[in-house]
């Protein structure tokens, strides 16, 4: 199993409508998860972070972690056309190097989403 | 405050070749790391840097190579270039050891031929 996987996409929905991401993570992925938002040829932007159990809202962003069934969504709010881009799903996978311990990102492989007028 | 910087933006390089990223971190920020990030793909991990001091490491061989300067600045070299090292090379910046809220630069386009 993929540390962390995503819903392969494409995914097309119209404007103004509830687009949902869902990423699901192995048991080498800590518990703190990131989404990013990437534009084509541009670099990732972090929109929303989650740490706990449960919901997170942040305008029309809700990333929701289920960690009993190792999920991670994103729900998108009345999608507009800028939102069209593809969407990072990041977990903190730990490691060691000379006896200190490390965080690292490990990344989904993106959903691209794409909002139509 | 001044994002993170990356250079040059793009760059072709033939194979067998050796290349040089530069990456200027974020102001505030001791942690650097890079990703790569083939066409269609999530980034991959590559190294973090810690006040100077390699910090992990992701599988990618020791052709691989970094710095982190005093300023905290840092360096991704890669040697006897792959036509696979094509790919978007990501630079990130954070505050503290393992930092893993990541601020990225806009990337070097890294094509081999």
């Amino acid at each position: 199993q993929k540390e962390v996987e995503q819903n392969s996409g494409p995914l097309s929905v119209p404007e103004g409508a509830i687009a949902s991401l869902n990423c699901t993570y192995s048991d080498r992925v800590s518990q703190s998860f990131f989404w990013y938002r990437q534009y084509s040829g541009k670099s990732p932007e972090l929109i929303m972070s989650i740490y706990s159990n449960g919901d997170k809202e942040d305008g029309r962003f809700t990333a929701q972690l289920n960690k009993a069934s190792q999920y991670v969504s994103l729900l998108i709010r009345d999608s507009q056309p800028s939102d069209s881009a593809t969407y990072l799903c990041a977990g903190v996978t730990r490691g060691s190097a000379g006896g200190t311990s490390y965080g690292k990102l490990t990344f989904g492989q993106g959903t691209i989403l794409t909002v139509h007028p | 405050e001044t994002g993170v910087t990356q250079s040059p933006t793009h760059l072709i390089k033939t194979r067998g070749q050796q290349v040089t990223l530069r990456c200027s971190s974020q102001s505030g920020h001791n942690t650097v790391s890079w990703y790569q990030q083939a066409l269609g793909q999530g980034p991959q991990f590559i190294f973090q840097y810690y006040r100077e001091e390699e910090n992990g490491r992701g599988n990618f061989p020791p052709r691989f190579s970094g710095l982190q300067f005093p300023n905290y600045s840092s360096e991704l070299n890669v040697n006897a270039l792959e036509l696979d090292d094509s790919a978007l090379y990501l630079c990130a910046s954070g505050r503290g050891r393992g930092a893993n809220v990541l601020t990225f630069g806009a990337g070097s386009r890294l094509t081999v031929l």
